[in-house]
């Protein structure tokens, strides 16, 4: 399977603990975006990557959040300090460089972590 | 405020016939909007992407329509099947520069044989 692979598939920790999550994008995409999704809502944009650089990050991602990309290949996702608030689904999606920023090229999601917050 | 809204209500349809789903905006302008579909658990899955500039597209038994006058996305799925049963998002881009990708709520579907 060459889709995004996102590792672990459920997480479980208790309020305070620090938890890092695992993107392996499609090969040949240069584009990742992480996502936090709740129920019955849709994904909300938390940051993207192009590369290594991280072009932009959501005013949701608070200062306990972080996200890296080194060398350009997989990312984690980082939370320090959980809390209740944080119980969500990530997802994380790649798309491969177009020409330009509306390059029509869609993103392929992973299947997410869930987490949750005990 | 900027929104970008679905139909909340589940939609239950029969097999055999055309099911149509709503996306309407607010104070976006969109590069474009796509549409994605989300089974339970899983993550989504694209199916179609419209440009500001185009008013229709299709896919096999999919077609959507953009009307950026009315602000409003129309997602159709004709000869609906059971196995069509699922969640679809609405999603754009806004053309005021950055990447952030902007989703709906979702609506769910769900087609009865």
């Amino acid at each position: 399977d060459t889709g995004v692979s996102q590792d672990p598939r459920h997480k479980i920790t208790k309020r305070g603990q620090n938890v890092t999550f695992r993107c392996d994008p499609i090969s040949e995409h240069n584009r990742l975006y992480w996502y936090r999704q709740t129920l019955g809502q849709g994904p909300e944009f938390l940051t993207y990557f192009q590369n290594e650089a991280q072009l932009e990050k959501s005013r949701l991602l608070s200062d306990r959040f972080s996200a890296e990309r080194p060398k350009g290949s997989f990312s984690t996702l980082e939370i320090q300090r959980t809390e209740q608030g944080d119980s969500a689904m990530y997802l994380c999606a790649s798309s491969p460089g177009g020409s330009g920023r509306y390059s029509n090229q869609p993103q392929h999601f992973g299947d997410g972590t869930r987490l949750s917050i005990l | 405020s900027q929104k970008i809204e679905q139909n909340s209500e589940a939609l239950n349809i029969q097999e055999g016939k055309t099911a149509t789903l709503t996306c309407n905006y607010t104070n976006y302008s969109p590069a474009y909007l796509q549409w994605y579909r989300q089974d339970p658990g899983r993550g989504p899955v694209f199916l179609l992407l419209i440009r500001e500039n185009e008013k229709e597209k299709r896919k096999e038994r999919l077609k959507v329509t953009f009307d950026t006058t009315l602000k409003q996305s129309l997602f159709h799925i004709t000869a609906s099947q059971p196995a069509d049963s699922a969640t679809y998002l609405c999603a754009l881009l806004p053309n005021t520069g950055g990447f952030k990708t902007i989703f709906g709520a979702g609506t769910r579907l769900f087609v009865k044989a």
